[in-house]
């Protein structure tokens, strides 16, 4: 059971190139979540979705995309990269929504830097 | 718009040491406050969940509480050990929104 598994760990891109972020679980939940972390400040969410092709916008959507087509990956896209937009990417699932009361599982990260 | 703020910002101490974490939110309407642990190049583990109608929630040696009130939690650490050192994150969901709120977090470190 590996849980939440991103990749990749690592990379730097130039300004304007275009990358997707990979996010699987294998816990079959239904809930999934994306947020960039940046230095000494929290979590923001950027997207999430609560189903199979079912997508919503968090607080800080913009210049990315999502896309849901199975209950295990939920890929992130950056499509035109900014240098705001170096952080590092956090993938999360639950088993219930957030008014659940079941706690989110992370994955380890994608580091990103935007040169 | 809800705010989540931690306080320190950095924490070292000694091993052995018992040690209060703050949290502070300033919408006091939530639904429930979660502690998470983040260790360097990892994601969160969650911690403690404690529900709006509940004071507090233990787990070993982490006791949580939670006084909905004055908007506030504190996590506390027994026995701190140099294994507890990581960045320690407070989020709330708000009772009327429907998403995290994260702190900024708080990194110990406890010295053997």
């Amino acid at each position: 059971n590996a849980g939440v598994t991103q990749t990749p760990k690592f990379r730097i891109l130039k300004i304007g190139q275009s990358m997707t972020l990979q996010c699987t679980q294998d816990m079959n939940h239904n809930y999934m979540y994306w947020y960039r972390q940046d230095p000494g400040m929290g979590l923001k969410l950027i997207y999430y979705s609560v189903g199979a092709g079912i997508t919503d916008k968090g607080e800080v959507p913009n210049g990315y995309n999502v896309s849901r087509s199975t209950t295990e990956d939920f890929p992130l896209r950056l499509e035109l990269a900014a240098p705001s937009q170096t952080s590092v990417y956090f993938c999360a699932s639950s088993y219930g929504g957030d008014r659940s009361n079941q706690p989110q599982h992370f994955g380890d990260g994608t580091r990103l830097s935007i040169l | 718009k809800q705010e989540v703020t931690q306080i320190p910002a950095a924490l070292s101490v000694p091993e052995g040491e018992n040690l209060v974490l703050n949290c502070s939110f300033t919408d006091s309407a939530i639904y429930n406050l979660q502690w998470f642990r983040q260790d360097p190049g990892k994601g969160l583990t969650s911690l403690l969940l404690i529900q709006s109608s509940q004071r507090e929630q233990t787990s070993g040696r982490l006791n949580a509480s939670l006084d909905k009130s004055s908007g506030r939690s504190t996590l506390y650490i027994a026995a701190s050990q140099p294994g507890d050192s990581a960045t320690y994150l407070c989020a709330v969901i708000g009772e009327y929104g429907n998403k995290l709120v994260f702190g900024a977090g708080t990194i110990l470190r406890v010295k053997s």
